[in-house]
């Protein structure tokens, strides 16, 4: 079973409607983090958490909410869906690696978004 | 403040040629440096990662990036292509210790392997 999950991994939606995406993971991280990706743009960071009670805003989280419900989940939000919100959107999950304090990220599989 | 630049959105090579996809960065702390491939329709794996240890870094699949500070630059290569390595590649680059989880993103190259 893959250690990142998202669900669901496409979706279709219409402007203004509310849309939630989810992801679990079963890696035992404490941090995790949503991303959205456009093309020739990268990946850029909506929201990132570190543990339940500690929630982050990021470089794009205008139109967008999080809720972390337990360390294995947290669900992104969209309360009002817009075109230019359409984009594939990943979560990541991370602890630190080694002894260099670094932050290795693992990457769930995408949500591809579309709002109409 | 950090910043990744990747020179070719895209590169197109024969397969069993050499590889090279080129990324400079810019930060204002010693950074850590990460390779991330994306095949499509799927998410992102890591290739390799460079934390100060050794200047020259061996990831998966036989990719290898050496880290230049001189240059800045942190560039992938492979010696031989294969039509698996067909994928799109991000370069990463983040500040090492306590600010280490943001990363952040160079736009990608999409790597076409030509049979």
């Amino acid at each position: 079973d893959a250690d990142v999950t998202q669900t669901p991994r496409n979706r279709i939606t219409k402007t203004g409607k509310r849309i939630m995406l989810e992801c679990s993971q079963t890696k035992g991280h404490d941090r995790m983090y949503w991303y959205r990706q456009d093309p020739g743009l990268g990946l850029r960071l909506i929201y990132y958490s570190f543990d339940v009670k500690d929630i982050n805003k990021g470089e794009i989280s205008d139109g967008y909410s999080v809720s972390r419900q337990a360390q294995a989940k947290f669900s992104l939000s969209l309360e009002s869906a817009i075109p230019n919100q359409t984009a594939l959107y990943f979560c990541a999950t991370s602890e630190v690696t080694g002894t260099s304090g670094i932050y290795e990220q693992f990457f769930g599989p995408g949500t591809r978004l579309t709002v109409l | 403040a950090q910043s990744v630049t990747q020179l070719d959105s895209h590169v197109s090579v024969s397969e069993g040629t050499p590889v090279l996809l080129r990324c400079n960065y810019s930060s204002s702390y010693s950074p850590s440096l990460f390779w991330y491939v994306q095949h499509p329709n799927k998410g992102l794996q890591l290739l390799l990662k460079y934390t100060s240890a050794a200047t020259l870094v061996k990831g998966i699949n036989g990719f290898e990036a050496e880290f230049k500070k001189s240059e800045t630059s942190f560039h992938l290569t492979k010696p031989s292509a294969h039509m698996s390595d067909a994928a799109e590649y991000f370069c990463v680059v983040t500040p090492s210790g306590a600010g280490s989880y943001q990363l952040t993103f160079g736009k990608g190259t999409k790597l076409s392997v030509i049979p």
